[in-house]
């Protein structure tokens, strides 16, 4: 069974700190991403990953960056927390050309 | 700006009623079609994946793809209430190997 996992469910953080999301896969995935879900907005790629130091803007990278150190471990750092930051973070891997599988998600709130 | 569209619902049938959830793609060259389940508050969970023209079966689920037509549809079938959830569907375009582009969901509500 392909497992995904984040290092948080739920996280509250102020405005203005510094925030790491972990993403952990156990399948050997050479590629990773983070995206965020927001209502009616759909899912929207912030950053992903093809291989280790590998990263590759999405299509909203502003106010994020990532950490891919190894293989089986993708980060989501939020430089400066802001509320429009607000939002459910979901990480995922693949294979290339296969299928992808998302870990359970983490809902932030910055206040 | 390659594209992957649905109709974003909500698609209502009754239970036990067949559910045809369709979904569109721009890039001619796609070669790799998924669709994940979505319940409120929960990430997406993939149910089927098709690679080839036709149909694909799998317990009540069957994905239909027709790249001629630039389509993928999935069919429920036996609709239950616990159905009730939103439908993306995936495409893996020519352009990047890596990622897919999603849609932005169909909305499917099984009335008991």
């Amino acid at each position: 069974d392909v497992k995904v996992t984040q290092s948080s469910r739920y996280l509250v953080k102020r405005t203005g700190e510094k925030v790491f999301l972990e993403c952990v896969q156990d399948m050997d995935h050479e590629n990773m991403f983070w995206y965020r879900q927001d209502p009616g907005l759909g899912l929207r790629l912030i950053y992903f990953s093809y291989d280790v130091k590998m990263k590759e803007k999405g299509d909203i990278p502003e106010g994020y960056s990532v950490s891919r150190e190894k293989k089986e471990r993708f980060s989501l750092i939020l430089e400066s927390a802001s509320t429009n930051q607000t939002s459910m973070y979901l990480c995922a891997s693949r294979i290339t050309g296969g299928e992808q599988y998302f870990g359970p998600g983490t809902r932030l709130t910055v206040t | 700006q390659k594209e992957v569209e649905q109709n974003s619902g909500p698609l209502s049938v009754p239970e036990g009623a067949i559910a045809s959830l369709n979904c569109t793609y721009s890039d001619r060259g796609s070669q790799s079609f998924f669709w994940y389940r979505q319940y409120s508050g929960k990430s997406p969970e993939l149910i089927m994946f098709i690679y080839s023209n036709g149909d694909k079966e799998d317990g009540r689920f069957t994905a239909q793809l027709n790249k001629a037509s630039q389509y993928v549809s999935l069919l429920i079938r036996d609709s239950q209430p616990s159905d009730s959830a939103t439908y993306l569907c995936a495409v893996n375009i020519v352009d990047s190997s890596y990622k897919l582009i999603f849609g932005s969901g169909t909305r499917l509500l099984v009335r008991p």
